[in-house]
């Protein structure tokens, strides 16, 4: 089967650093996404990685070894506005996006 | 660019009456439209994937007669949840796939919060 894991919660403070894992195993891999949630609205794109390695996109980066299948998501200098859910979302090999549970970062003064 | 438009941005409606959620790609075509459901504190759950002018797919689990997707145009697809119930009550967002745009990425639409009385 299919299946994205990630922790379900994870607490840090503000403008700190977290780093926010995921691991997957699915039937083929076309690239790996990070989206943010707020609560009560839709997923918003943070990233798309397809090559091993890391992205750097201002505060946020995203990282992808898939030999490991696994990714992380970097959060640098922390501001409250970042709490939110964080979904990993892996493209398989029909180009669905098979989605983790998210996890729900709190950010704490 | 890459804009998705949902409406409306919520209903609430009698028990066993039906809701028609409208799910527009305002600046490209979508080719293909998902949909999806989220419950409180939950991940996304896909629904439904439909491709213009065709049947939409649904996943193991979903009632195609009770959720009823159309798709008729590029722009253009619907997700009509008939005789409502309670348990129905939920965010339901749809996203977008197609031309001009990047072929991998889904564009997401605000979600349409559903409560069923």
């Amino acid at each position: 089967g299919q299946n994205i894991d990630q922790p379900t919660e994870m607490t840090a403070t503000e403008g700190a650093i977290v780093q926010i894992n995921c691991t997957y195993q699915t039937s083929g891999f076309n690239g790996l996404f990070w989206y943010q949630q707020h609560a009560g609205e839709a997923p918003t794109f943070l990233s798309y990685n397809v090559l091993d390695g890391l992205e750097e996109k201002g505060r946020f980066s995203s990282f992808l070894s898939r030999s490991k299948g696994y990714s992380y998501l970097l959060l640098k200098e922390l501001q409250m506005k970042d709490s939110a859910s964080y979904l990993c979302a892996v493209l398989d090999s029909n180009y669905q996006l098979i989605w983790g549970a998210g996890t729900k970062l709190i950010i704490k003064p | 660019g890459a804009v998705v438009s949902q409406h409306p941005s919520w209903v609430i409606c009698k028990s066993g009456t039906s809701v028609k959620i409208e799910c527009r790609s305002l600046d490209f075509q979508a080719t293909t439209m998902f949909w999806y459901r989220q419950f409180p504190k939950q991940s996304l759950m896909l629904m439904a994937t439909s491709n213009e002018g065709s049947k939409a797919t649904y996943e193991q689990g979903v009632e195609k007669d009770k959720f009823l997707i159309n798709h008729a145009s590029l722009t253009l697809s619907t997700l009509t949840v008939t005789s409502a119930h309670p348990e129905d009550s939920s965010f339901y967002i749809c996203s977008a796939r197609g031309a001009g745009t990047d072929f991998y990425e889904q564009y997401f639409g605000p979600g349409t919060r559903l409560t069923v009385t």
